[in-house]
């Protein structure tokens, strides 16, 4: 049973330009998470979805971000017109139902240059 | 701001000493509790978790304990290795704000061969 994927695993991008990122849960994981973490810090949640549908997206920043989980295809973070601050590491976790243990994907790992 | 805080940012053992990890929360709606072992470079492992109807849960060669009077939560890990040096989080739950975790900002174990 395959794990939480995570592609890519790394990302350069210049300053203005768009950043997608994709998950794929695991087998039977219908909820989906992604989680922020900068350099020393903890992570910090963005947003969660389901199947076509945003449950939380409070710690999602108002402008230049968005997500979405299609009915088929992995779940998409993008990230418009970055910036320097939009470097991190970009986690995505999946769980079989919310309020469930959540399983962590190897990351993205974002550089704006 | 954050309600999850670790008390010791850095844990220094020797191999096969016992470690103990811990974990406090401010709110007291919190209900349900996550350990992650996080390596460098990689994302999150789920270690162990809890729920607040309980004050004690075992795995293998880890322990955590709850005690919600003081909101404290702990992570044992026994007979420690070499491989278990990482950075360890505390994640939590809060009830009625659906699956999204609130994460510690961690605390780095290093095992001393």
């Amino acid at each position: 049973n395959a794990g939480v994927m995570q592609n890519p695993r790394h990302l350069v991008r210049r300053r203005g330009q768009e950043a997608r990122l994709r998950c794929s849960p695991m087998k039977g994981h219908s909820h989906v998470y992604w989680y922020r973490q900068l350099p020393e810090e903890g992570l910090k949640f963005m947003v969660y979805l389901q199947k076509e549908n945003i449950i939380d997206e409070s710690g999602m920043p108002k402008e230049r971000f968005s997500a979405e989980f299609p009915k088929e295809g992995p779940s998409i973070l993008r990230i418009q017109q970055v910036v320097r601050g939009d470097s991190a590491a970009y986690f995505c976790a999946s769980s079989d139902r919310g309020y469930n243990e959540q399983y962590f994907g190897p990351g993205t790992r974002l550089t704006v240059t | 701001g954050e309600s999850v805080g670790l008390h010791l940012p850095t844990l220094s053992v020797q191999e096969g000493d016992n470690s103990i990890i811990n974990c406090a929360y401010s709110n007291s709606a919190s209900d349900y509790f996550i350990w992650y072992k996080q390596e460098s470079g990689k994302g999150p492992q789920f270690i162990i978790d809890i729920r607040s109807n309980m004050d004690k849960r075992q795995g293998q060669r880890v322990t955590v304990l709850l005690n919600k009077t003081v909101k404290h939560l702990s992570l044992q890990i026994a007979a420690t290795q070499p491989g278990d040096s990482a950075v360890y989080f505390c994640a939590e739950n809060i009830e009625g704000q659906g699956g999204k975790l609130i994460f510690g900002q961690g605390t780095e174990l290093s095992v001393k061969p």
